[in-house]
Parts: structure tokens; sequence; C-alpha cells
């Protein structure tokens, strides 16, 4: 198994651009979440999903938009990129089985507005 | 606002040497996780305990989560280099669903060879 894969890997965006950070999964995990890590201020919830169709805001949803229309596949979409957004993003997924939700993540998308 | 706060933020410490860093909150949780992140990769889940009171050991690392399930602690063993990286915690409070699991800011420990 893969587990989760993102890419891109690293990204360059200039104010105001739009683009689409891309996160999939082959564990076949319900639960799917967005994260960013910025110094300092630890991991925050972006955007979740607790399967297909069905999406929800976290933390910090401002300026992002999701959707999920496999159980796979749950892609983050930056609508119009500010300097505010540069940070490390992360895709988790999780089992649905369980009671305490163990994340399991991707490699992670380094993204730098400028 | 329910906050996990880590301590310390930063620890260095020369290969060989025993630490413990620590996740404390006001509120309890159903469950806590503690995962290790190294450099340009994602966190990767170490252990999950459940019940208050809890000890889980791998290998020399020792996690212990408080009889009130407000806190909880990891203990490291004459530490390797291999153990540099971040650690965060993580809680899910009571009831809670994905959307609400809590993470610690992460305690960065760098270990000297």
């Amino acid at each position: 198994n893969a587990g989760v894969t993102q890419t891109p890997k690293f990204q360059v965006l200039k104010t105001g651009q739009s683009m689409t950070l891309q996160c999939a999964q082959d564990m076949n995990h319900e639960y799917m979440s967005w994260y960013r890590q910025d110094p300092g201020m630890g991991l925050r919830l972006i955007h979740y999903s607790v399967g297909a169709g069905i999406t929800d805001q976290g933390e910090v949803p401002n300026g992002y938009n999701v959707s999920r229309s496999t159980t796979e596949d749950f892609p983050l979409r930056l609508l119009s990129a500010a300097p505010s957004q540069t940070s490390v993003y992360f895709c988790a997924s999780s089992y649905s089985g369980g009671t305490s939700y163990e994340q399991y993540f991707g490699p992670g998308t380094r993204l730098t507005v400028t | 606002t329910q906050l996990l706060e880590q301590s310390p933020q930063f620890l260095s410490i020369q290969e060989g040497e025993n630490l413990t860093v620590y996740c404390n909150s006001s509120s309890v949780f159903s469950s806590l996780q503690w995962y290790r992140q190294e450099p340009g990769e994602g966190p990767v889940l170490l252990v999950t305990v459940v019940t208050g009171g809890e000890v889980k050991k791998l290998k020399r690392l020792t996690f212990q989560f408080g009889d009130a399930r407000k806190d909880s602690s990891l203990h490291i063993t004459a530490a390797q280099p291999g153990d540099t990286g971040l650690y965060l915690c993580a809680g899910l409070p009571y009831g809670g669903s994905q959307g609400n699991l809590i993470f610690g800011k992460g305690t960065k420990l760098s270990v000297k060879p």
C-alpha cells in the first residue's frame, strides 16, 4: 500500500493565483482531513470529510475549498492565494471503525505564496 | 477552547541521556495519541492511550496517560540520534470525532551523537 500520497511536494504561487493540492489514500479510510502546519502554531485543521460527498469546516477554513467525490481522493483548492497561506499542508486519513481517529499523514506539500 | 500544552518546546541532549516530554490540558480526553515527525515528512503515529493511568512501552519509549485523562508524558531512555524529531500529542475530547482532534504544538528534540 502507498498509504497517503500528496502532490505536488513543493509549489510557489503568486498572490491571486489558484491551485489544487492533491491527496489520495489507498487504505479505504472513510475519514480524510487537511491540516496546515506553521512555525509556533502546530497543526491546524482546515477541512475534513467523514465520507464521499460529506465535508465540513475545521478551525481555519477561510480561503480553501474541498470536495470528496470518491473515498480515495480529497483535493484542497486555494481559490485566490495570499501570502498568509504560505505553509506546509498535510493530508491525513483515518479509520472509521475505531473511536480514536488515529491519523495517517501524507508527506506534505510546502507552499510559498509571493 | 480546549488546548493541549506541550513542554518543553525545545530539547537538545547528548546521546545516551534520558528525557521526558509532557502534554497537559485542563480538559478531559477520551484518548490521546503521540506522533513523531521528521524534517520534511508527515507525522507518524507512535501510540494511542485510552485508559486513565495506562502505560505503554515502545522499545525505549514509555508513554503514560494521566489518571484523570488530562495529561500524558513520553519518556525516552538512552536517547539516540535517530530519536531526533518533532513529537506531537493529540487529544480526542469525549464525544468528539475526527474534526475535534486537538494537536499540541510539539516538542522539538535534538539528540547529538
